[in-house]
Order: C-alpha cells, then sequence, then structure tokens
C-alpha cells in the first residue's frame, strides 16, 4: 500500500522561509514529485528527485532521503501568490501516489 | 505553451446516468492518465493508457469505468452509470515518457456533480 504523510497546513509571512515535509512508505519508488495546487485549480509541477539530495530551482528546494523515506519543499523569500497547497507524490510504474497536501498561508 | 485540455469545465448529472469527460492531452505525449479529486479530499490514481490500452489502474477504477483514444488527439472517461459519490474533480494528465522526471502535466479539470 501507499501511505504518503505531510502536515495539513502552515502559515508563514510574506518574505520568510517555510519547510514543508513529506515522509512515504510506499511499495515502489521511481521518484518523488512536488505540486503547486491553487483552490479549485490543477496541480502545477514544482520539483523532481530520485536521487538522495537537494535540488534547486529559484525560490523552490526539494530534499530527498530514500533511506529515510523522506522529502521536504523550501519555498523561499514568499510571497502572497504562494499561498497554495503542496502535494508530495510518489511515482510507481506509472502512477503518481498523492498526499493529502499542506495548505500555506503567507500573510503580509 | 502547450497544455492538457478539457471539457466540459462543469458536467450535473443525475444518478444511474452515463457521463463521457473529455481531455485533449499535450500533442507529442505517449502516455495519458486519469486522476480524480473529491472535494476536501487528496489527488487519487484513477488510469493510465499507454500504446492504446490500459497500463495500470486502481482499484476505484471498476467496471463503470472505461477510458478510450478515440482518435489522434482526444483521450476520454466513460462513467456508465454514476453514483452520488462520483462527484468530484476528474484531472486528465499526459506525459511524453513513463520514467524519471518525466512530469505529468494536469488538465483544468472537469467538475462532476451527481445528484
Amino acid at each position: 500500500g501507499q501511505n504518503i504523510d505531510q502536515p495539513t497546513e502552515m502559515t508563514a509571512t510574506e518574505g520568510a522561509i517555510v519547510q514543508i515535509n513529506c515522509t512515504y512508505q510506499t511499495s515502489g519508488f521511481n521518484g518523488l514529485f512536488w505540486y503547486q495546487q491553487h483552490a479549485g485549480e490543477a496541480p502545477t509541477f514544482l520539483s523532481y528527485n530520485v536521487l538522495d539530495g537537494l535540488e534547486e530551482k529559484g525560490r523552490f528546494s526539494s530534499f530527498l532521503s530514500r533511506s529515510k523515506g523522506y522529502s521536504y519543499l523550501l519555498l523561499k523569500e514568499l510571497q502572497m501568490k504562494d499561498s497554495a497547497s503542496y502535494l508530495c507524490a510518489v511515482k510507481n510504474d506509472y502512477k503518481l501516489s498523492f498526499g493529502a497536501g499542506t495548505t500555506v498561508t503567507v500573510r503580509a | 505553451e502547450p497544455e492538457v485540455t478539457q471539457t466540459p469545465s462543469h458536467q450535473v448529472t443525475q444518478m444511474g446516468q452515463e457521463v463521457i469527460l473529455r481531455c485533449v492531452p499535450i500533442s507529442n505525449h505517449l502516455y495519458f492518465y486519469w486522476y480524480r479529486q473529491i472535494l476536501g479530499q487528496k489527488v487519487e490514481f484513477l488510469v493510465s493508457f499507454y500504446n492504446n490500452e490500459i497500463s495500470e489502474k486502481s482499484e476505484i477504477f471498476d467496471d463503470q469505468f472505461s477510458v478510450e483514444r478515440p482518435d489522434g488527439s482526444n483521450f476520454t472517461l466513460k462513467i456508465r452509470s454514476t453514483k452520488l459519490e462520483d462527484s468530484a474533480m476528474y484531472f486528465c494528465a499526459s506525459s511524453d515518457l513513463a520514467g524519471g522526471p518525466n512530469e505529468q502535466f494536469f488538465g483544468p479539470g472537469t467538475r462532476l456533480t451527481v445528484l
């Protein structure tokens, strides 16, 4: 089975840094994705990790430890538009298995 | 920038009726997927499709569901006899390859409401 856990909600101030943790226990692993989803919209791709370590893309970074079944998404220099749900998803063969998402609220 | 499109954006139907949700994947993509998201819940995988056949399906994808690529551009999800619990946002996605960092691009979704 698939078990992917992430916090339900986080709040941070504009300009700050927020780290969203994700732990997973899955029957297979072909990579871990982070998606952003604004309310009522489709998920949009943020990052991908398959090897241990940190991947940096502008204000967003993602880290993976396969031995610990752990990943995090780091959002730096938070902007109001970053208020959204952030979805951790594990790739196994063809499918993505998603966590329930972490709703990040950015306050001025 | 190429994108996945879906029609309709919102479908309202009576319980027991058949619905067809339509998707146009990105043109050079080979792998197609359907996911659903019940309001307030997580995104759930339904089915993946490659080379005109189902490559993987979840336990949600039972006999009332079917997928088809009727022509070179459309990809459809049919629900034969809708139930109240089928009410959800249905997302189509596509990717050019299945493995590695090849992201799945999601369409804007069809909100299905079963009354």
